[in-house]
């Protein structure tokens, strides 16, 4: 039974090219978040929302745009991509926007070209 | 400005004794702070929460510390085993809600 899923696991596109990564969690949780961890293994909250609320948006281009139908679902769309958005893209959710432990899914590798 | 770091050099100890890992912050003032274990190709998994009105707290055989004053957690692996070979990272919380603000990570190998 997974917990936090992504699809696609790996995802090779072009420059350019507009792109989207989902996610969904199966805990019942309320509040879910994208981070992407670069090369150098930094791991960095990018969004986060609470019950389909945008609650957190740190500094990431426009280009970047989450979406959230319901609160088990997260997707991340990416326009016009870049050779720097290549990284890994991890999903993860949490009980609710208090402080507590974060679930992450499997991640997204994502290679621009 | 704000930074958090982990000893940046790979940590490497035989097994059976214990891994003691570093985490460091300057200017914050987490309410909690976290530690998460990552495997290559694979996300984190949570590990240990730890408040700031806690001195230390215990899950099997790790341990974690936590100083507000020096502004510095520690995080101990007793009895280490090959298995426990990962990367460590430190997590804490910055601002409202469950902002997560992660350290580089330490990568701890445990040889036989």
């Amino acid at each position: 039974d997974t917990a936090v899923s992504q699809t696609p696991k790996y995802l090779v596109t072009q420059m350019g090219n507009d792109k989207s990564i989902k996610c969904e969690q199966n805990l019942g949780h309320d509040t879910m978040y994208w981070y992407k961890q670069d090369s150098k293994k930094f791991l960095k909250i990018m969004f986060s929302y609470n019950n389909k609320e945008l609650i957190i948006n740190e500094t990431v281009p426009n280009r970047f745009s989450p979406k959230s139908p319901d609160k088990a679902h997260l997707n991340l769309h990416i326009n016009s991509l870049e050779l720097g958005d290549s990284a890994v893209y991890f999903c993860a959710s949490s009980q609710d926007r208090t402080y507590n432990e974060q679930f992450f899914g499997p991640g997204t590798r994502l290679t621009v070209l | 400005s704000q930074k958090i770091e982990q000893n940046s050099e790979a940590l490497n100890i035989q097994e059976g004794k214990t891994a003691t890992l570093t985490c460091n912050y300057t200017n914050y003032s987490p309410a909690y702070l976290q530690w998460y274990r990552q495997d290559p190709g694979r996300g984190p998994v949570f590990l240990l929460l730890i408040r700031e009105n806690e001195k230390e707290k215990r899950k099997e055989r790790l341990k974690v510390t936590f100083d507000t004053t020096l502004k510095q957690s520690l995080f101990h692996i007793t009895a280490s085993q090959p298995a426990d070979s990962a990367t460590y990272l430190c997590a804490l919380n910055s601002g409202g809600y469950n902002k997560l603000i992660f350290g580089a990570g330490t990568r701890l190998a445990v040889h036989p």
